[in-house]
């Protein structure tokens, strides 16, 4: 079965610094990854996605993940975070074309102002 | 406006009395799926269904049941809810395969006493 590992459960940090958050999954064959962000409040919304090509993807609100297959991680990143990054972050795989998705158990960040 | 809706939003109840929660989204979406969220754990895929009365399980299945009688409502039943099945539940659909961008619910929020 598929797994899905982000490193840290918390981070705390002050705006404008750099956020990395990592994350590790299990399957070996083609897959395609997500990254989901909570804010408080409020129901998961997908800030980016990888399926296939640039292993540098672009998503909302200057996030960036790089999908590295050789090391099965997908790491999120910004550059310099806000007070309104504050959210919990949840890495997801699938296997391509396949039905399950399989979360990572979530990294709360705490920005502060 | 396309979404996802869940009721109730938050539901107190006790152990042993039958509970449903709706599901029903407005996009036309063939593939609907049930998480838990729980502290640590992130989420947990309940179950799925892609279309039309074909469902099946996911990680965490035991104590639930589902039904899809309509593409657009798939709701969750708690035929004797249990204390460790007190949650943060959510309800997410797709385009078409699980593999596919999913769009979630707002969340219900339940308490087994």
């Amino acid at each position: 079965a598929q797994s899905v590992s982000q490193h840290n459960h918390h981070v705390i940090l002050s705006e404008a610094a750099s956020l990395e958050l990592g994350c590790n999954y299990s399957y070996g064959g083609t897959v395609n990854l997500f990254w989901y962000v909570q804010y408080p409040g409020q129901h998961l919304q997908l800030l980016l996605k990888y399926f296939s090509g640039d292993p540098l993807v672009k998503g909302i609100k200057g996030f960036e993940a790089e999908f590295i297959k050789s090391k099965f991680s997908f790491n999120l990143r910004k550059p310099s975070v806000q007070w309104s990054d504050t959210a919990e972050y949840f890495c997801a795989v699938n296997r391509a074309a396949g039905n399950k998705l399989t979360f990572g158990g979530g990294t709360r960040v705490l920005v502060k102002p | 406006e396309a979404q996802v809706t869940q009721n109730p939003r938050y539901l107190i109840t006790v152990t042993g009395k039958k509970l449903t929660v709706t599901c029903s989204q407005n996009m036309n979406h063939e593939y609907m799926s049930w998480y838990r969220q729980d502290p640590g754990l992130g989420l947990r895929q309940i179950y799925y269904s892609m279309n039309v009365e074909v469902t099946d399980k996911g990680d965490v299945p035991e104590g639930y049941k589902v039904s899809r009688k309509e593409k657009r409502n798939f709701p969750l039943i708690l035929e004797s809810p249990s204390p460790n099945q007190t949650s943060l539940y959510f309800c997410a659909s797709s385009t078409r395969q699980g593999s596919e961008t999913q769009y979630f619910g707002p969340g219900t929020r339940l308490l087994v006493l």
